[in-house]
């Protein structure tokens, strides 16, 4: 089937520094992909869609100058979490779709801010 | 809008016994409902979706689901839990499927852990 990574799967970064999350669809092309947000014990939420070569659609109170996504290729997709602070300790997840059919999703990268 | 409610946040079974896992749903539109597994450490699995075909859907690894209009329910069912079926759940809904032919953002329940004794 369908294979998404995430690269890394695990960070830990100091307050105040940025980190990028990469999303890699391996065997597809994904004209989109989105990327999730998971607290514990609460669903995924969705952050942002983003598109291949052109600006990401961010969802409602989703700060798009913190989160910044950039599409740069059918089978990648990186997050970039821009001066990290202890709130943003979370579980990022992709989904790349393939054609019009299925979201394949990442194993997920968790962030820790100390 | 688009919501879906998991009823449970936890159910234990035994080995061998039926699982239930419940999910109610609203939807404006035709929804188009997903079932998707997370186990541990590892990235989400779709089980089966639900796109206005069959009302009675079934998935990967003996489970399945029947689409309710009426209650407007979607409930994951198996008829006999395997050791290997301890993981977390989630009932999701499409929320742009029908209008622009793409899956879309998917809106995701809390989740349900499944804990399958011995």
């Amino acid at each position: 089937g369908a294979v998404v990574s995430q690269h890394p799967s695990r960070v830990i970064c100091k307050s105040g520094t940025s980190v990028k999350i990469e999303c890699r669809s391996l065997d597809f092309q994904a004209t989109t992909m989105f990327w999730y947000r998971q607290f514990p014990k609460q669903s995924l939420m969705l952050m942002a869609t983003s598109n291949e070569g052109s600006k990401a659609t961010y969802e409602q109170g989703v700060e798009k100058d913190k989160f910044l996504i950039n599409h740069a290729s059918l089978t990648l997709s990186t997050l970039t979490v821009t001066s990290a602070h202890p709130e943003d300790s979370s579980f990022y997840i992709c989904s790349a779709e393939r054609g019009k059919e299925t979201q394949y999703f990442g194993p997920g990268t968790r962030l820790l801010v100390l | 809008a688009q919501s879906v409610t998991q009823l449970d946040s936890h159910v234990s079974v035994s080995e061998g016994t039926p699982v239930l896992l419940r999910c109610n749903y609203s939807s404006s539109y035709s929804p188009s409902l997903f079932w998707y597994v997370q186990h541990p450490n590892k990235g989400l699995q779709l089980l089966l979706k639900y796109t206005s075909a069959a009302t009675l859907v079934k998935g990967i690894n003996g489970f399945e689901a029947e689409f309710k209009k009426s209650e407007t329910s979607f409930h994951l069912t198996k008829p006999s839990a395997h050791m290997s079926d301890a993981a977390e759940y989630f009932c999701v809904v499409s929320d742009l499927m029908g209008l622009i032919g793409s899956q879309g953002n998917l809106i995701f329940g809390k989740g349900t852990k499944l804990s399958v004794k011995p």
